[in-house]
C-alpha cells in the first residue's frame, strides 16, 4: 500500500541544537500531518499543513518548531533549539483530502535529545 | 476539547478465543468520526476500521466494530484472536465540524498480545 517514508528513524542531538525530521509523504497527497508520542503517552497532533501553509496547529507546536515543504521535497519538521521535552517519537502523515480521507502514517523518528 | 478513553493499557488472550478492546470517547461535535489504527512491531501504524455512522457494525480483516452515539462508545471486536493480532491497537476521533481538518485524537492505546 501507499508509504509515508520518515528519515533517519533514530536521531540523538544535544540539548539546543537544531534538529530536522525529514519526511516523505505519500506521492499523490496533498495533506501533510506530524504527531508526536512520548513514551508510554498516546500520539497527539502537533501540526497540519496544505498547499504550502499550516493550517492548523496544536498547543504542543511550539514557536521554536516550524514546518515547510520546498517544492518536490520532504516534508521537515525543524526544532530550533531543541529541549529535553522534545525527546519523542514523530510521526508524519498525509492524506489525499480532508474530511474523513484516510491518513498514512510513517514508521515515526525517534528523537532523543540529551 | 476532543478526548478518547482506552481503558486497558494491556490485554492478554489465548488465541482462538474472542476479544473486546474498549474505546469510549468525548466530543462536543455531533459528526465525528471514529477509527481503530493497528500498530505492528517496526511498522507504520495503518487503518483498520472507521465509522461515522451511528449503530452500523463496520467489519475488516475479520475485526468489527459498532459506532454508539449514545453510549459514545466503538468498541474493537474479534471472535477468534490469531498470533498474528498481536499488536498495539489505537483509537481514534476525528471531529469534522469542529477542525475540519483532519485532526485525530488518539487514545493511549491497547497491547494486545496472544498467548498459543
Amino acid at each position: 500500500g501507499p508509504k509515508v517514508l520518515q528519515i533517519p528513524s533514530h536521531q540523538i542531538i544535544d540539548m539546543g541544537q537544531m534538529v530536522t525530521l525529514n519526511c516523505d509523504p505519500v506521492s499523490n497527497h496533498l495533506y501533510f500531518y506530524w504527531y508526536k508520542q512520548i513514551l508510554g503517552q498516546q500520539m497527539e497532533f502537533l501540526v497540519n499543513f496544505y498547499n504550502g501553509k499550516v493550517m492548523e496547529k496544536s498547543k504542543l507546536f511550539k514557536d521554536q518548531f516550524s514546518v515547510e515543504r520546498p517544492d518536490g521535497s520532504y516534508f521537515t519538521l525543524k526544532i530550533q533549539p531543541t529541549a529535553l521535552e522534545d525527546s519523542a517519537v514523530y510521526f508524519c502523515a498525509s492524506s489525499s483530502g480532508q474530511s474523513n480521507t484516510e491518513v498514512f502514517f510513517g514508521k515515526g523518528t525517534r528523537l532523543t535529545v540529551v | 476539547g476532543d478526548s478518547v478513553t482506552q481503558k486497558e493499557g494491556l490485554v492478554t488472550l489465548t488465541e482462538g478465543l474472542p476479544v473486546m478492546l474498549n474505546c469510549t470517547y468525548q466530543t462536543i461535535y455531533s459528526n465525528a468520526f471514529l477509527f481503530w489504527y493497528v500498530h505492528y512491531l517496526n511498522e507504520s501504524p495503518r487503518l483498520l476500521l472507521k465509522s461515522s455512522t451511528d449503530n452500523k457494525r463496520t467489519e475488516h480483516q475479520g475485526f468489527h466494530a459498532t459506532l454508539h452515539k449514545s453510549s459514545s462508545s466503538f468498541h474493537l471486536q474479534k471472535s477468534s484472536a490469531q498470533l498474528s493480532d498481536s499488536a498495539l491497537y489505537y483509537c481514534a476521533l476525528s471531529d469534522q465540524e469542529g477542525t475540519g481538518s483532519n485532526r485525530l485524537t488518539f487514545g493511549k492505546g491497547t497491547k494486545f498480545s496472544l498467548i498459543p
